[in-house]
């Protein structure tokens, strides 16, 4: 069966400190897909980034990065400079490839609150 | 490109009654994953349907059911519904396994 861990429940932080939110997962497949989705205050999930178990450069997208480690499962996301409009909740994602193992399984969330 | 559509937008039900949500998959999408989502709960996976057959199936109780039409088009239905059920449903497609999910608003289920 396919986990994911997101230990962080809540997260605060003042505007223009950076924060990590970790995410921890377990599959047997040895091609998976792990993804990051924000879901705002409004409440629609916004898909932030998809990487697949084959590629394990870390990649950066402006203020944010993703840090991809098979080694410990673990796909952590971090924000440079937080901004108030990071408020959000955040999850992390896995699908599998196999079947019976290929939907995708979310962790928890982290709920991070960014102060002025 | 039209997206994920989730009708109704709000539904208000009494114990013991049984509800049917609908969602209509991005065009060209034949994966359609269903979700509930409750405060500090996270996204729960309910049943995945792909091509008219369920994929995949989450750990709920067989008072959760869902169907997929052939063109896609995927409803959920849950029967005897309890206060517990209470919650955001949220429905998402996709091309395939390897590809992101794209989600709909969802329907607020309040169940009194």
């Amino acid at each position: 069966a396919q986990k994911v861990t997101q230990a962080q429940t809540e997260i605060s932080v003042v505007e223009k400190e950076d924060v990590t939110l970790d995410c921890v997962y377990e599959t047997r497949d040895t091609t998976y897909y792990l993804f990051w989705y924000k879901q705002p205050p409004s409440g629609e999930l916004v898909f932030l980034i998809r990487r697949n178990s084959f590629d394990e450069q870390n990649e950066i997208s402006g203020r944010y990065s993703w840090n991809f480690q098979k080694s410990t499962s673990s796909f952590n996301f971090t924000i440079t400079a937080s901004q108030v409009v990071d408020s959000a909740v955040y999850f992390c994602a896995l699908s599998g490839s196999t079947y019976n193992n290929n939907d995708m399984r979310f962790g928890a969330g982290t709920r991070l609150t960014v102060k002025p | 490109k039209a997206g994920v559509t989730q009708t109704p937008r709000y539904l208000i039900k009494t114990r013991g009654q049984q509800v049917t949500l609908s969602c209509s998959p991005i065009s060209g999408h034949r994966s359609v994953s269903w979700y509930q989502q409750t405060p500090g709960q996270g996204l729960q996976f309910l049943f995945e349907y792909f091509s008219e057959t369920q994929r995949n199936k989450g750990n709920f109780p067989g008072r959760f059911s869902g169907r997929q039409f052939s063109n896609s088009r995927s409803e959920m239905n849950v029967s005897t519904l309890e206060l517990g059920d209470s919650a955001l449903y949220l429905c998402a497609s996709r091309r395939g396994v390897e590809e992101k999910l794209f989600f709909g608003s969802g329907t607020q289920l309040s169940v009194l």
